[in-house]
């Protein structure tokens, strides 16, 4: 596609639930991130792909999270027994290649809030 | 620890006037993403800075790196109400070999007429 894809767009769970949310970067990006941003902050770091393989897991918050990108392309970012702090923007981001020569795009962002 | 500090955090302009938004950052890179975020919105990429001395314009905007001073500037120019947005900077700690960006907390730039 044109950009990137996440959904849903706007996500309500309970707390204890877990939720799963998508991200179809652009056809052809070889890289992929995962950020959360909490309101009125930047975007922090969760997790990095460089085409199927997770190179990259040290910001996750916690076991409860989960990333994964099987064929190297749509990655699914799960959150297992949601609690209220997990609430946040997800963004997804991807790259061309694995440096950032060519700059990130950003998805629309997936919105969680736990209550 | 990896740092970046932007300043100011909150900026009131009015229209005409020009202004400086200043991004430190605490280890050694060459590589700084500038981008814009609206309300509610994802983040726009502005500019990609990869090396010592870059320099970027893009309408009333312009971009340097300083990878010495591990500065950069985001410079407006003839400030617009357009202008109106939440601006990032952010930093690849590892030298490209990865790509994870650290990002500062935001300047929220308001332009009034």
């Amino acid at each position: 596609g044109a950009g990137v894809s996440q959904s849903p767009r706007y996500k309500v769970a309970k707390r204890g639930q877990d939720v799963a949310l998508r991200c179809d970067p652009i056809s052809g990006h070889v890289s992929l991130f995962w950020y959360q941003q909490a309101l009125g902050q930047g975007p922090e770091f969760l997790t990095y792909f460089q085409n199927e393989a997770q190179l990259d897991k040290s910001g996750l918050p916690s076991d409860r999270f989960f990333a994964e990108r099987p064929e190297g392309s749509v990655s699914t970012l799960k959150i297992q027994r949601t609690q209220q702090e997990d609430s946040a923007v997800y963004l997804c981001a991807s790259s061309l290649d694995w440096g950032g020569g060519y700059g990130y795009t950003f998805g629309s962002g997936t919105r969680l809030t736990v209550v | 620890e990896l740092k970046v500090e932007q300043n100011p955090l909150f900026l009131s302009m009015q229209e005409g006037k020009n202004y400086t938004i200043y991004c430190n950052y605490s280890t050694t890179s060459d590589r700084l993403y500038w981008y814009r975020q609206d309300p509610g919105k994802s983040l726009e990429s502005l500019f990609v800075l990869l090396s010592n001395g870059a320099v970027k314009q893009e309408g009333r905007l312009m971009a340097s790196l300083d990878t010495k001073a591990r500065l950069s500037t985001l410079h407006i120019t003839a400030a617009v109400h357009d202008l109106s947005a939440t601006y990032f900077c952010a930093v690849d700690m590892s030298g490209g070999s990865q790509g994870n960006l650290i990002f500062g907390k935001g300047t929220k730039l308001s332009v009034k007429p």
